[in-house]
């Protein structure tokens, strides 16, 4: 069964300091990568992708993909409060309609 | 900045009643996506359409639940009876096309009681 694996934490982080979130897979087929940020109560919010190895980044946040590891990380630098969320980290399946294999996700606190 | 529309956004229900929800997805996006979540999970693919078209229901309790998206534009799943296990956020995602991220809509959040 493909498999998209996350600590599920909590990761504490101070405010200012550089978060690292990590998820690892089980598709070889995959090549899409989505990081998704979650607040409690609220709908998952898409805030990177990533289609190939190395690095994408967009603002504080950067995503490292590594196909031959497969693991895909999410950077977030100067990590304020308001980076206090869930993230979901989602593969996409190649052979299954092209869905999202998702993560349990990532409890991300950030200490003021 | 374009959304998904879904409504309601709470529900609280009796159990052996039935509940409808409702989804508008971003204008053009064919995929269409309902995912359950419960607390500390991640989201659980219910069904997905392409267009009118079930792409995948296998997932869905067929006993209780039906999703149905008549003219391949809004959907509705529903229901019917309505079990204490139900309660959960019920998402409703779509996708301009395949290999590309999901807009999620606002949920709704269901409680059985």
């Amino acid at each position: 069964q493909k498999e998209v694996e996350q600590n599920s934490g909590p990761l504490s982080v101070p405010e200012g300091a550089i978060a690292s979130l990590n998820c690892t897979y089980s598709d070889r087929g995959s090549q899409s990568f989505f990081w998704y940020r979650q607040y409690s109560g609220k709908s998952p919010e898409l805030i990177m992708s990533i289609y190939s190895n190395g690095d994408k980044e967009d603002g504080r946040f950067t995503a490292q993909l590594n196909k031959a590891s497969q693991y895909v990380s999410l950077l977030i630098r100067d990590s304020q409060p308001s980076d206090s969320a869930t993230y979901l980290c989602a593969g996409v399946s190649m052979d299954s309609n092209y869905q999202l294999i998702w993560g349990a996700g990532t409890k991300l606190i950030i200490k003021p | 900045e374009a959304e998904v529309a879904q409504s309601p956004r709470y529900k609280i229900t009796e159990k052996s009643q039935a509940v409808a929800f409702w989804c508008d997805p971003i204008s053009g996006h064919a995929t269409l996506y309902w995912y359950r979540q419960i607390l500390g999970q991640g989201p659980e693919l219910l069904v997905q359409f392409q267009d009118e078209s079930v792409v995948d229901d296998s997932q869905l309790p067929k006993d209780r639940f039906s999703a149905e998206r008549l003219k391949g534009v809004d959907s509705t799943l529903k229901i019917q009876p309505a079990e204490l296990g139900d309660s959960a956020m019920y998402l409703c995602a779509s996708s301009r096309a395949a290999n590309y991220g999901y807009t999620f809509g606002s949920g709704t959040r269901l409680t059985v009681v």
